[in-house]
């Protein structure tokens, strides 16, 4: 069965930089990809942006270049790094995997993911 | 404002059927297919639906998806207790160049 669990620090200040890592158990993952969503108190879920296997990223524009997703393909570990962070970067972020029928621009869809790490912006 | 548009709750009685809709535009469900997630709290939301009506294993078929023009549609057969939860669509959007989601629509189960 497949799980995805991920870490990171939970409070951060204000400009700091923001580190998740997220780990992929128990499946082949030829072909895959792998999400960074997050979910701000009270808001909807936003994509933040993908890794596919390859290493090849794409990420939402809202976020202005702050966010970076890396890939450690041995261990089948996905990063997220999101610089200057501000009060408005609080919210509960979940990592996810995409499978390779999966196409970003017209069917994206995610088929397993963490159950999510809270991170708090605060000074 | 959400993108992707979904009514704030709906609720029904054991036993009963509950449709949740998703209404978006050209841009998003107009030429994407759509996804639905389950999502309870504490928990890791799970994907219900997915290519417009495709259900993943372990999924039962009392969930169904239905998508026409600029609107999709999840529906709940045969409502059970553990079916509170939130649930929401996604699909790319072309016009923002990402994937998007709508609000969440909070069920209950009377």
């Amino acid at each position: 069965q497949v799980q995805v669990q991920q870490w990171g620090a939970g409070l951060l200040k204000p400009s700091e930089t923001l580190s998740l890592t997220c780990a992929v158990y128990g499946g082949s993952f030829s072909g895959y990809s792998w999400s960074w969503i997050r979910q701000p108190p009270g808001k909807e879920l936003e994509w933040i942006g993908k890794i596919n296997d390859s290493g090849s990223t794409k990420y939402n524009p809202s976020l202005k270049s702050r966010a970076t997703i890396s890939l450690d393909t041995p261990k089948i570990q996905i990063s997220l790094r999101l610089t200057s962070v501000t009060a408005a970067d609080t919210a509960v972020y979940y990592c996810a995997t995409m499978p390779a029928t999966s196409h970003l621009n017209s069917n994206p869809y995610m088929d397993f993911w963490a159950k999510g790490t809270t991170v708090t912006v605060s000074s | 404002q959400s993108v992707l548009t979904q009514p704030p709750s709906v609720s029904a009685a054991p036993g009963q059927k509950v449709t949740i809709s998703c209404s978006g535009s050209n841009s998003n469900i107009g030429d994407n297919f759509v996804s639905w997630y389950q999502h309870l709290p504490q928990t890791a939301p799970k994907l219900l639906i997915y290519e417009k009506n495709k259900r993943p294993s372990g999924i039962p078929d009392r969930f169904s998806g239905s998508q026409s023009g600029t609107s999709a549609t999840l529906g709940i057969t045969g409502l059970q207790t553990g079916d509170d939860a939130h649930y929401y669509c996604a699909t790319w959007d072309s016009t923002l160049s990402a994937v998007v989601f709508g609000g969440g629509t909070m069920l209950t189960v009377l």
